[in-house]
């Protein structure tokens, strides 16, 4: 069926670093793919999302661009701040229509450090 | 936009009480609605979602049951909570035929 596997957390960088989160997919047919961001005792925020394949979401100097050959929607950052801490989700959605279903990887925390 | 309300942010019930969580939802009509749930450590799991008033689907069997009794509410019930019911519970919707869905703040449930 179809999945979403992140890598696990916790990642764990100081200020200014590099950030890349790893997200693949299992889907059949071509589901947009989203990366929410969910803040400390917060609910969910839609961070960027991409529709279709080669198309680059961004937000926020996050990016991450759908990849149909590898399946895989990675999020990255070129400096992170102590801000940027918090959990990250990567998600596909499936149905059409009515019905319109969100699939979740586990979640990737981020702890940023100064 | 939409903007999506909550209630209640936080609630401690004894096991076998029951549960009422609301989510409303403004500046939008006829939303797709949804209720996630979100274990202690672990993802999110769909649990019921609603594409209309009275239309309720449910995704996984469970203790909970959900309502929807007016386009802008939609309400998580239970007759007697389980130990197994704690967790972080977000109401999302979407518009019309769009594919993104927007959370709302959630409600922080803890069984004891």
């Amino acid at each position: 069926g179809d999945s979403v596997t992140q890598m696990e957390g916790p990642v764990t960088l100081s200020e200014e670093a590099f950030l890349t989160i790893n997200c693949t997919y299992t889907a059949t047919g071509y589901p947009s793919l989203f990366w929410y961001v969910q803040y400390p005792g917060e609910g969910l925020q839609l961070l960027l999302k991409a529709t279709k394949a080669d198309d680059k979401g961004s937000n926020k100097g996050f990016e991450a661009t759908y990849r149909k050959e590898t399946t895989s929607f990675h999020l990255e950052k070129g400096s992170v701040q102590v801000s940027d801490s918090a959990v990250y989700f990567c998600a596909l959605i499936i149905g059409a229509g009515g019905y319109n279903k969100l699939i979740f990887g586990a979640g990737t925390r981020l702890a940023v450090h100064p | 936009s939409q903007t999506i309300h909550q209630w209640p942010a936080t609630l401690v019930q004894p096991v076998g009480s029951p549960l009422s969580l609301e989510c409303t939802v403004e500046g939008t009509s006829n939303p797709n609605l949804y209720w996630y749930r979100q274990a202690a450590g672990r993802g999110l799991q769909l649990l019921f979602y609603s594409v209309g008033i009275g239309q309720i689907s449910s995704e996984v069997p469970q203790n909970l049951s959900a309502s929807r009794p007016q386009d802008r509410q939609f309400i998580l019930s239970s007759k007697k909570l389980l130990l197994s019911d704690s967790g972080f519970y977000l109401c999302a919707c979407r518009q019309g035929r769009k594919d993104t869905q927007y959370f709302g703040p959630g409600t922080r449930l803890t069984v004891l």
